[in-house]
């Protein structure tokens, strides 16, 4: 089964400890996205990765890292979390045989 | 402008109803669009793609107005279960690049017994 697998679900961290959270997809594509989701504001785009080693800034970057060492594995790093951190985090990969995304679990993180 | 634009709701409807949502996208160029439902504190996921002539999918029938760049989603006979945000999204990216999904804020339904 075609899944995008990220962790941890729930995270509660204080501000300025360095945490990344882990996406991982079985479906062997090359793009692969982070988007954060906040009320009223809807799913922006953080970072993508067109494949291996190639990533680039989406909508809202400022805050964040990224690496793709490996197709399967896209972590997000936030360095120096701050509570505009706070929010509901998913990673995305293209959904074969379509046009559409298949998204992970999602993650929510508090900064404090 | 936000690049989509969907009404935030939120819809109460009765079962049985009929419900439209309609969406508006700023970039004439685009190239796909979709629209994807999300349960509350649930990840989005895929309800149907839209095309230029339009598409069924038993009770949900989505449309495309590229002249007026808007597109619309009907859903028949609703049910209990149809209760969810929908996402109304688009592809900006010029053809053949990478994927560049831009998501609408998502409109609000709730079907009352």
């Amino acid at each position: 089964e075609a899944q995008v697998t990220q962790n941890p679900r729930y995270l509660i961290t204080v501000t300025g400890k360095k945490l990344t959270v882990t996406c991982s997809q079985n479906m062997n594509h090359e793009y692969m996205s982070w988007y954060r989701q906040d009320p009223g504001l809807g799913l922006r785009q953080i970072y993508y990765s067109m494949n291996v080693e190639v990533t680039d800034k989406g909508d809202v970057p400022e805050g964040y890292k990224v690496s793709r060492k490996e197709k399967r594995n896209f972590p997000l790093i936030l360095e120096s979390p701050s509570p505009n951190q706070t929010s509901l985090y998913f990673c995305a990969s293209p959904k074969s045989g379509t046009y559409g995304y298949t998204f992970g679990s999602g993650t929510r993180l508090t900064v404090v | 402008r936000k690049e989509v634009e969907q009404d935030p709701g939120p819809f109460n409807v009765p079962e049985g109803a009929t419900v439209a949502f309609n969406c508006t996208y700023s970039n004439s160029a685009s190239q796909s669009f979709f629209w994807y439902r999300q349960d509350c504190r649930k990840e989005p996921k895929l309800l149907m793609s839209v095309y230029s002539s339009g598409n069924e999918d038993g009770r949900f029938t989505a449309q495309l107005n590229r002249a007026s760049q808007y597109i619309s989603l009907l859903i028949r006979d609703s049910k209990l279960s149809d209760s969810a945000t929908y996402l109304c999204v688009v592809n900006m990216a010029p053809s053949g690049s990478a994927r560049q999904l831009t998501f609408g804020s998502g409109t609000q339904l709730t079907v009352l017994p």
